[in-house]
């Protein structure tokens, strides 16, 4: 049961122009969310997060959008840069049957094109 | 401060062995993590610890075990390899519900 998907598996983005990677989540249960970046050979490393009572966190060039309604989240990266490519997950917290769980989606592989 | 250490980066193990790996959290983080990553399944959490005992577990065979030090270092031990299990282990430390920091994790490779 994937409680936590990343439908695209890869995304392929123009330098400077806008990229979308979008998350779903299926349980109501989750009310805090974060997105983290992975490089090959390294651990994924924290990006940004949002908690269930905001629906827009910003951080330089990084916004997430949360549509609790459509348990949807997505991240924007603008503008796009070539050290952008890699491996991002989403990832979605919450008190699930007594346990907190940190439940992270398979993944969008980035490539940022000159 | 040093960061999430993992030892060994990689390791090869044929069908039928056990494997050991090790996380050293950052210091003064008490919880310890660990994932597996596979391509298209992403990270599938494995277990939690915290202050050496089990707080979380994922759902993974009873083959998959871990435990946890007093100085806050874990362990994940891995018993009768099946080539499935070949994967990327990551361990995270944490401090504060929600921020996890990765190790660059355990390439294991079972033939």
């Amino acid at each position: 049961d994937q409680q936590v998907k990343q439908n695209s598996p890869s995304l392929s983005v123009q330098e400077g122009r806008i990229s979308i990677l979008n998350c779903d989540y299926t349980n109501s249960m989750f009310d805090y969310f974060l997105w983290y970046k992975k490089y090959p050979a390294e651990g994924p490393t924290f990006l940004i997060s949002i908690s269930s009572i905001k629906d827009k966190n910003e951080d330089g060039r990084f916004t997430v959008f949360l549509n609790k309604s459509a348990k949807h989240l997505s991240l924007h990266i603008v503008p796009s840069q070539p050290g952008d490519s890699a491996v991002y997950f989403c990832a979605a917290s919450g008190l699930i049957q007594g346990a907190q769980k940190l439940v992270f989606g398979q993944g969008t592989r980035l490539t940022i094109n000159p | 401060k040093a960061g999430v250490t993992q030892t060994p980066r990689y390791l090869i193990k044929t069908r039928g062995q056990q494997v050991t790996l090790s996380c050293s959290p950052i210091s003064g983080h008490r919880s310890v993590s660990w994932y597996q990553q596979t391509p298209g399944q992403g990270l599938q959490f494995l277990f939690e610890y915290f202050s050496e005992t089990q707080r979380n577990k994922g759902n993974f065979p009873g083959r998959f075990s871990g435990r946890q030090f007093s100085n806050s270092r874990s362990e994940m031990n891995v018993s009768t390899l099946e080539l499935g299990d070949s994967a990327l282990y990551l361990c995270a430390s944490s401090l504060l519900r929600h921020e996890q920091y990765f190790g660059p994790g355990t390439r294991l490779t079972v033939t």
